[in-house]
């Protein structure tokens, strides 16, 4: 069947930290993987998209890595601070159809202590 | 430059009756994909309009339908409302594709919470 994971517990971190966040995906051939944030009861922030021919994207003090080999999405966040904290989703999209249909992961909660 | 727009921010609604929610797209964009996020979950695809018309449908009932205005804004319906709709409803707009090179950035609205008593 086909999954999208995330951590599922929350990630505690110290302040200046790296946060690194884990999206794995099962039975998806993806075009590109978005990741986006959320803060509660708000709606998720466009952060980064990466796409399947590429390894590597950066953003000031985000990075994200797609490894389709792994099925492996890594989104780090470097030099952390406690604004950092909210949850954060991965997101594919596929090829056919409406490209632009984003499956998400279920989130993790990054809490970023000062 | 207003982003995406949605309302009503909160709704209250009881088990049978309908609801509709309204999303205006971010300027420039002309497609609008509706999601539902129910607690603790990610949001799932329940279909996206471009040109006025259903482009493609997740999997959920036909209780759910839509529709795109000439001016893009969207509406979402929902009939014979169910506990289990209770959630937050998000419109994510992008530009389509034939329209410019940034097609696959999708921005989300602030969602409105539908909850059904």
């Amino acid at each position: 069947s086909q999954k999208i994971e995330q951590n599922s517990e929350a990630l505690n971190i110290q302040e200046g930290k790296t946060a690194t966040l884990t999206c794995n995906y099962t039975n998806y051939s993806p075009a590109y993987l978005q990741w986006y944030r959320q803060d509660p009861g708000r709606g998720p922030v466009f952060l980064l998209l990466i796409r399947e021919n590429e390894k590597e994207k950066r953003k000031e003090r985000l990075k994200v890595t797609f490894d389709t080999t792994l099925k492996q999405s890594l989104f780090h966040i470097t030099a952390s601070q406690p604004a950092d904290s909210a949850t954060y989703l991965c997101a594919l999209a596929t090829y056919g159809g409406a490209t632009n249909k984003l499956i998400f992961g279920t989130g993790t909660l990054l809490a970023v202590q000062p | 430059d207003a982003g995406v727009t949605q309302s009503p921010t909160h709704l209250i609604k009881t088990r049978g009756q309908q609801v509709t929610l309204r999303c205006s797209p971010k300027s420039g964009h002309d497609t609008v994909s509706w999601y539902q996020q129910a607690l603790g979950q990610g949001p799932q695809f329940i279909f996206q309009y471009y040109e006025e018309e259903e482009r493609q449908r997740g999997n959920f009932p036909d209780r759910f339908s839509g529709h795109q205005f000439p001016n893009y804004s969207s509406e979402l319906n929902v009939n014979a409302l169910l506990l289990g709709d209770s959630a937050l409803y998000l419109c994510a707009t992008l530009r389509s594709r034939l329209a410019g090179s940034s097609y696959n950035e999708q921005f989300f609205g602030p969602g409105t919470r539908l909850t059904v008593l």
